[in-house]
C-alpha cells in the first residue's frame, strides 16, 4: 500500500543535540511538507519542497534544516538552535500543488530531556 | 493573510445526538477548502475537499458543506468512534501547496 512513513514514532533529544526525523513516501507525490503541531495550536509549516533539490521555509523554520536528494524523502533536522523543539512532527506529501489535499505520515514525537 | 477559524474547541455529545462543526476562514482566493480527521497521537487523515460555494460532500455520518465565508462539518447520529479532533484547512489560490490549518474541534460521544 502506499503510504508515509515517518521515523522514529518517538525520539528524545538532550540540550545542544542536533537529531534528524525521517519522512518517506511511496505515492510518487513531488511536494512534500513537515508541519509541528503543539496542543491547543494549529499546524503550523516550518518547510516545505516542491521538487527534488529545492525547498522553501514555511512560519517557522528558524531552528530546522531540511534537504530533498531523492523525490521519496524528506527529513527534517532539528538543530540545537530551536529553543523549544518538544512537539509533534507531522510530515505529508500532495501532487497537483495540494489541490486534492495531503497525505500525513503517522508523526513523531519529539521530547527534550 | 490566511486565517482559519473553528468552533467550538470540544463538543460532548451523546450517541446519536447529531450535532454541526464550524470552520469560518479569511483567504483573498480559496483553492480549497479540507477537512481532517485525527485520533490522539496519530497524523490527521483526510476526510473532504470542497472547492466552490454551495458544494456538499458526505461520507458515512459526516457531510462537509462550503458557503464563501464558512464550512460546516455535519455529524449526523454520531457514534462513540466518531470521536476524534477534526481540523479544518484552506488553500488560498495565490499559494502554491501551502494549507493553513485551524486548531481543530475535539468531538467527544458518549455512549
Amino acid at each position: 500500500d502506499g503510504g508515509i512513513t515517518q521515523s522514529p514514532k518517538y525520539l528524545f533529544r538532550k540540550e545542544g543535540q542536533n537529531v534528524t526525523l525521517s519522512c518517506e513516501q511511496n505515492l510518487n507525490h513531488d511536494a512534500m511538507y513537515w508541519y509541528r503541531q503543539d496542543p491547543g495550536q494549529g499546524l503550523r509549516l516550518i518547510y516545505y519542497s516542491q521538487i527534488v533539490n529545492d525547498f522553501q521555509k514555511g512560519d517557522i523554520a528558524e531552528g530546522y534544516s531540511v534537504s530533498r536528494e531523492k523525490k521519496e524523502s524528506f527529513p527534517l533536522t532539528v538543530t540545537s538552535a530551536q529553543k523549544n523543539p518538544t512537539a509533534f512532527y507531522l510530515c505529508a506529501s500532495s501532487s497537483d500543488r495540494g489541490s486534492g489535499g495531503y497525505t500525513f505520515g503517522s508523526g513523531t514525537r519529539l521530547t527534550v530531556v | 493573510e490566511d486565517q482559519v477559524t473553528q468552533s467550538p474547541e470540544a463538543l460532548r455529545l451523546q450517541e446519536g445526538e447529531s450535532s454541526s462543526l464550524n470552520c469560518s476562514y479569511t483567504v483573498s482566493g480559496l483553492r480549497g477548502l479540507f477537512w481532517y480527521r485525527q485520533d490522539p497521537g496519530k497524523g490527521p487523515e483526510f476526510l473532504f475537499t470542497l472547492y466552490s460555494a454551495g458544494e456538499e460532500k458526505e461520507k458515512e455520518r459526516l457531510k462537509a458543506t462550503l458557503t464563501k465565508k464558512e464550512s460546516f462539518l455535519h455529524i449526523t447520529a454520531p457514534k462513540p468512534e466518531d470521536s476524534a479532533t477534526y481540523l479544518c484547512a484552506v488553500q488560498d489560490s495565490g499559494s502554491n501547496y501551502k494549507l493553513t490549518f485551524g486548531k481543530g474541534t475535539l468531538l467527544t460521544v458518549n455512549p
